[in-house]
């Protein structure tokens, strides 16, 4: 299958600091990307769909300002938690779909773990 | 909105018995239906699909069927092993791909093998 990474695959900053994560789908072209937050022992809450050279698309009661993201290529998004805090602590987890196929299939990348002190 | 339910939310077998996951979902026009496997720490993994034209796709020891008329569709392992433990989720959604491709999960299970 096609796949996805992430980076980092876990991160440990101070509260109210900014963090990035990266999703690039690396053998393949997304012009769609997910964004996941999972918490422990439960199931994956899509957070936003990620759209390539636009605006992205929130789910209700996602802050956008509090979740930056950017879709800047075909390649790679970005998830960005501006002045994380505890609560903010959570395993993100991004998906793609080779664009423009008509299989459907998602792929996940491995998570990133954000814990915040 | 889709609504996907799962059952059971835990799931014990001995080595060598089959495994059977169900859930169900809400939405009719929800045509593409995906099982993911997810090991501790790690993204879940895509492991068998159905879609909505299909009533029953095979791989090796893992089985889905689709009921479309209950709203329904199950995962089938056989001859289970130690490494088929992790948690399984379903999931549904409403066309194929793209910006259509978001998906609605169940809660998960969490499937246990023991040797």
């Amino acid at each position: 299958g096609a796949v996805v990474s992430q980076h980092p695959s876990w991160v440990i900053c101070k509260s109210g600091t900014s963090v990035k994560i990266e999703c690039r789908s690396l053998d393949f072209q997304a012009t769609t990307m997910f964004w996941y937050r999972q918490f422990p022992k439960q199931s994956l809450m899509l957070m936003a769909t990620s759209n390539e050279g636009s605006k992205a698309t929130y789910e209700q009661g996602v802050e956008k300002d509090k979740f930056l993201i950017n879709h800047a290529s075909l390649t790679l998004s970005t998830l960005t938690v501006t002045s994380a805090h505890p609560e903010d602590s959570s395993f993100y987890i991004c998906s793609a779909s080779p664009g423009g196929a008509i299989t459907g299939e998602l792929f996940f990348g491995e998570g990133s773990r954000l814990t915040v002190l | 909105g889709e609504n996907v339910e799962q059952h059971p939310s835990t799931l014990s077998v001995q080595e060598g018995d089959s495994a059977v996951i169900k859930c169900t979902y809400s939405d009719s026009a929800s045509n593409y239906f995906p099982w993911y496997k997810q090991e501790l720490g790690k993204g879940p993994q895509l492991i068998i699909d159905i879609r909505s034209n299909v009533g029953e796709k095979k791989d090796q020891r893992i089985a889905v069927t689709l009921n479309k008329t209950a709203k329904h569709f199950s995962l089938h392992i056989t001859e289970t092993q130690p490494e088929d433990s992790a948690v399984y989720f379903c999931a549904a959604s409403i066309g194929y791909g793209g910006s259509q491709g978001n998906l609605i999960f169940g809660k998960g299970t969490k499937l246990s093998v023991k040797p």
